[in-house]
């Protein structure tokens, strides 16, 4: 069965500190992951990974994709108390007709101040 | 702001009843997905249209049923529902089409089902 694994559950961290968020995935057929971030509400998205090796950035936020050992990882630096939310991986798995998502259950970051 | 509209905002209805949920998709996409976010199970897919047919189907209860209308707006519609249904109901829309190009999909602000 498909499956998309996201940890820790949680973490709380002092503004400033750095944080490393993990997705391991295990789906057939594996297009593309991605990475969001929920604050109450919908999902916004943060990048999309296809290539192994080639590392997205966007401001304090990077991520990189290892499709060898089947998982991606979130960095946040320098962190400020509004990143906090809940930071969901997602893997696109293209069933021969259409993509769709799979989901892991997400990290929870709280970042104090 | 999205641009996918979903509506009600938040539902609560009891045991055993029938609800419709509502989503418009951003203008120009023919795609929309349906997605159930419960605490413990996190999010969910249900299922996709595409330009009024059925594309693929997740893990969508007997009890739920689908539709997407000409306008290219949708229904969820949740019947004999139960406890375990109460959960965040998001609708997402893309361009995406035929083909094995993805394209991002777009999330709604979701509908909140609480059903006592």
């Amino acid at each position: 069965e498909d499956k998309v694994v996201q940890s820790p559950l949680s973490l709380v961290v002092h503004e400033g500190d750095t944080v490393t968020l993990n997705c391991s995935y295990e789906v057939t057929n594996f297009r593309s992951l991605l990475w969001y971030k929920q604050e109450k509400k919908a999902p916004t998205f943060l990048f999309m990974l296809t290539s192994s090796g080639i590392e997205k950035k966007s401001g304090r936020l990077s991520s990189i994709l290892d499709k060898k050992e089947l998982f991606s990882i979130l960095n946040i630096t320098a962190t400020q108390t509004g990143d906090s939310a809940v930071y969901l991986c997602a893997v696109v798995d293209y069933g021969g007709a259409t993509n769709k998502l799979i989901f892991g259950t997400g990290t929870l970051l709280a970042v104090q101040p | 702001d999205s641009g996918v509209t979903q509506t009600p905002k938040h539902l609560i209805t009891a045991t055993g009843q029938r609800v419709t949920l509502r989503c418009s998709p951003r203008s120009g996409d023919l795609s929309v997905y349906w997605y159930q976010q419960s605490l413990d199970q996190g999010l969910q897919f249900l299922i996709q249209y595409y330009n009024g047919e059925e594309r693929a189907k997740g893990n969508i209860l007997e009890r739920f049923s689908a539709q997407q209308f000409p306008d290219l707006h949708s229904e969820l519609n949740l019947s004999s529902l139960e406890l375990g249904d109460s959960a965040l109901y998001f609708c997402a829309s893309s361009v995406e089409g035929r083909g094995s190009s993805y394209n991002e999909q777009f999330f709604g602000p979701g509908t909140r089902l609480t059903v006592l």
